[in-house]
């Protein structure tokens, strides 16, 4: 069936440097993806999102860009910091029921 | 912030046993949902409600899972005989007319059943 997938499990950076968090999509037919963060404990929430007519999308910190050509969504956080630590995931959400990948940690070290 | 709240936030219950997972949606929206996530692995679709009734469900949810919005602020997860493998953390998420953006996950409930 359709899924999103993830590159990498577990991310490490050291503080003060960029992430990049990638993800894969296999449905060409997909319209809106979003990413989210999940802290320890916690649910999913909601960091930026895209429709497929983009292929940037800026906020504060955080940039996505979507391939749509490759099916390939990443996720750039800029001058990471300890408190963005935390599994990260895309999501599909063209039918308001967002289909989640497996995530990525991302481990923020001093 | 407006937020989603679920209660308890760790249940723990015996193998066959009911269990009734509690969650308050925020206040203005309309479409409401559970999903469950097992430990290291991603979040999943259990099933989506609008309108008092079922919207959308996955295979997971099966006939011992039913949702209930009891009043004009809850809205329930029910198992009917809990199994080993239900154990998992259970996320409520409720969104607006106006589409994903602001759809909004609670802390979740985690279910161990031993």
């Amino acid at each position: 069936g359709e899924s999103v997938g993830l590159h990498l499990p577990t991310l490490s950076v050291q503080e003060g440097d960029n992430s990049i968090i990638n993800c894969a999509y296999s449905n060409s037919a997909s319209d809106y993806f979003i990413w989210y963060k999940q802290e320890s404990g916690k649910g999913p929430q909601f960091i930026i999102d895209i429709r497929s007519n983009m292929d940037k999308r800026q906020g504060q910190r955080v940039t996505v860009l979507l391939n749509k050509t490759v099916k390939h969504l990443s996720l750039q956080i800029a001058a990471t910091q300890p408190g963005d630590s935390a599994v990260y995931f895309c999501a599909e959400g063209g039918s308001y029921i967002p289909t989640f990948g497996r995530g990525t940690s991302l481990i923020v070290h001093p | 912030e407006p937020e989603v709240t679920q209660t308890p936030s760790h249940q723990v219950t015996q193998m066959g046993q009911e269990v009734i997972l509690r969650c308050v949606p925020i206040s203005n929206h309309l479409y409401f949902y559970w999903y469950r996530q097992i430990l290291g692995q991603k979040v999943e679709f259990l099933v989506s409600f609008y309108n008092n009734e079922i919207s959308e469900k996955s295979e997971i949810f099966d006939d011992q899972f039913s949702v209930e919005r009891p009043d004009g602020s809850n809205f329930t997860l029910k198992i009917r005989s809990t199994k080993l493998e239900d154990s998992a953390m259970y996320f409520c998420a409720s969104r607006p007319s106006t589409g994903l953006y602001g759809y909004t996950f609670g802390s979740g409930t985690r279910l161990t059943v031993v």
